[in-house]
């Protein structure tokens, strides 16, 4: 089975710096993606992790802790479009399931003027 | 740049009928997958598909649903017999490899009455 955890909502303002936490345990574990999701439209991608440490793109940064199962994503320099929904997707293990995405609920962050 | 497409954006059904949702992937990629989401709640995994069949399916997908490639383009949703819970935003997703970036569309949604 799986099970990933990730706050709930989260509030900010604009030019600070978030992180968004995500836990997971899964069946299988080949890496972890970030999407970002604004209301009533599709998830966009935002990042990958395979290995184990801090992926950096820009004003976005993803990190992962394979051992520990933990992840989080990094914001920085918020701004109000950022305010949307963050998807924390570890992906299925090659060997048993190709692809195959686990969502977790999704944190609702706000960005404040 | 290339993106999923989907096909309708919204769809109005009466229960039982049944629905066909459309989806043009990626041209060059290879997976294809459908995922839904019931309204304020996590994307959850329908299906995937490879070289022309189910690769893996969720419990979600039982024997109301079936998804085809018909011709080199297009790769369907078929709902048979829709119910009422079966309203939900439905994701297309496509990637050039199994463990590739997942692309996704933006989204069918589907309300069944």
């Amino acid at each position: 089975g799986q099970n990933i955890d990730q706050p709930t909502e989260m509030t900010a303002t604009e030019g600070a710096i978030v992180q968004i936490n995500c836990t997971y345990q899964t069946s299988g574990f080949n890496g972890l993606f970030w999407y970002q999701q604004h209301a009533g439209e599709a998830p966009t991608f935002l990042s990958y992790n395979v290995l184990d440490g801090l992926e950096e793109k820009g004003r976005f940064s993803s990190f992962l802790s394979r051992s520990k199962g933990y992840s989080y994503l990094l914001l920085k320099e918020l701004q109000m479009k950022d305010s949307a929904s963050y998807l924390c997707a570890p992906e299925a293990d090659r060997g048993s399931t190709l692809g195959r995405l686990y969502f977790g609920r999704g944190t609702q962050l706000t960005v404040w003027p | 740049e290339p993106e999923v497409t989907q096909t309708p954006s919204h769809q109005v059904t009466q229960m039982g009928q049944e629905v066909i949702l459309r989806c043009v992937p990626i041209s060059n990629h290879l997976y294809f997958y459908w995922y839904r989401q019931i309204l304020g709640q996590k994307v959850e995994f329908l299906v995937s598909f490879y070289n022309n069949e189910i690769s893996e399916k969720s419990e979600i997908f039982d024997d109301q649903f079936s998804v085809e490639r018909p011709d080199g383009s297009n790769f369907t949703l078929k709902i048979r017999s829709t119910k009422l819970e079966d309203s939900a935003m439905y994701f297309c997703a496509s990637s050039e490899g199994g463990t590739d970036t997942q692309y996704f569309g933006p989204g069918t949604r589907l309300t069944v009455l």
